[in-house]
């Protein structure tokens, strides 16, 4: 079946650092790519998204690409700040199943 | 934010009892999902609902059923609890359950269930 493989936390980074979070996933056809972010005591928030290959999805200065080729859709933020804290979840959307990585979490200090 | 509601946020239960977590929306949205979160593994599906009295297993269905009569209601039951069942509980709703532009899924607070 689909799965998602997203890198293993948790990742420290200093305040406006670079982050990178890697997630790959397999799926048949053609799925939609996610992120999604949780805070402390909170459901999951939607990110980003992107729907077909070669697109890219951006919010709140993160962006992640939709590559087709390496079936990856890895997140990146040219500058974190400590209000990023939380855990990110790469997910993809397939044919009514959706399925979620493992969670990375991520913990930006002053 | 998506008017999504559950209820109990918490509850602690004992092995063998059934349980029943509600998920209110009011949106008008026509899929609704349960999700359980356990640390390493994610968010897993557990059932899912494309409209009134029409649901469908997820990848980790055995143990649970679900209802829902009506648009506005799902229902989660654990018919009798088990310790393996102890986790945190996330409904989610979405406008549209096939690929494209409208199937952004909006979750609700979540529900931490204990099961000793």
């Amino acid at each position: 079946g689909d799965s998602v493989t997203q890198m293993e936390g948790p990742v420290t980074l200093s305040e406006e650092a670079f982050l990178t979070i890697n997630c790959t996933y397999t799926a048949t056809g053609y799925p939609s790519l996610f992120w999604y972010v949780q805070y402390p005591g909170e459901g999951l928030q939607l990110l980003l998204k992107a729907t077909k290959a070669d697109d890219k999805g951006s919010n709140k200065g993160f962006e992640a690409t939709y590559r087709k080729e390496t079936t990856s859709f890895h997140l990146e933020k040219g500058s974190v700040q400590v209000s990023d804290s939380a855990v990110y979840f790469c997910a993809l959307h397939n044919n009514n199943d959706m399925r979620f990585g493992a969670g990375t979490r991520l913990t930006v200090k002053p | 934010d998506a008017g999504i509601t559950q209820s109990p946020r918490h509850k602690v239960t004992e092995t063998g009892t059934p349980v029943t977590l509600r998920c209110h929306q009011t949106e008008n949205h026509r899929y609704m999902y349960w999700y359980r979160q356990d640390p390493g593994h994610g968010l897993r599906l557990i059932h899912y609902s494309y409209g009134v009295k029409d649901t469908d297993k997820g990848e980790v269905s055995d143990g649970y059923s679900v209802s829902r009569s009506k648009t506005e209601d799902f229902l989660l039951t654990l018919e009798s609890a088990t310790s393996s069942q102890t986790s945190v509980y996330f409904c989610a709703i979405s406008e549209s359950g096939t690929s494209g532009n409208l199937n952004e899924q909006f979750f609700g607070p979540g529900t931490r269930l204990t099961v000793l």
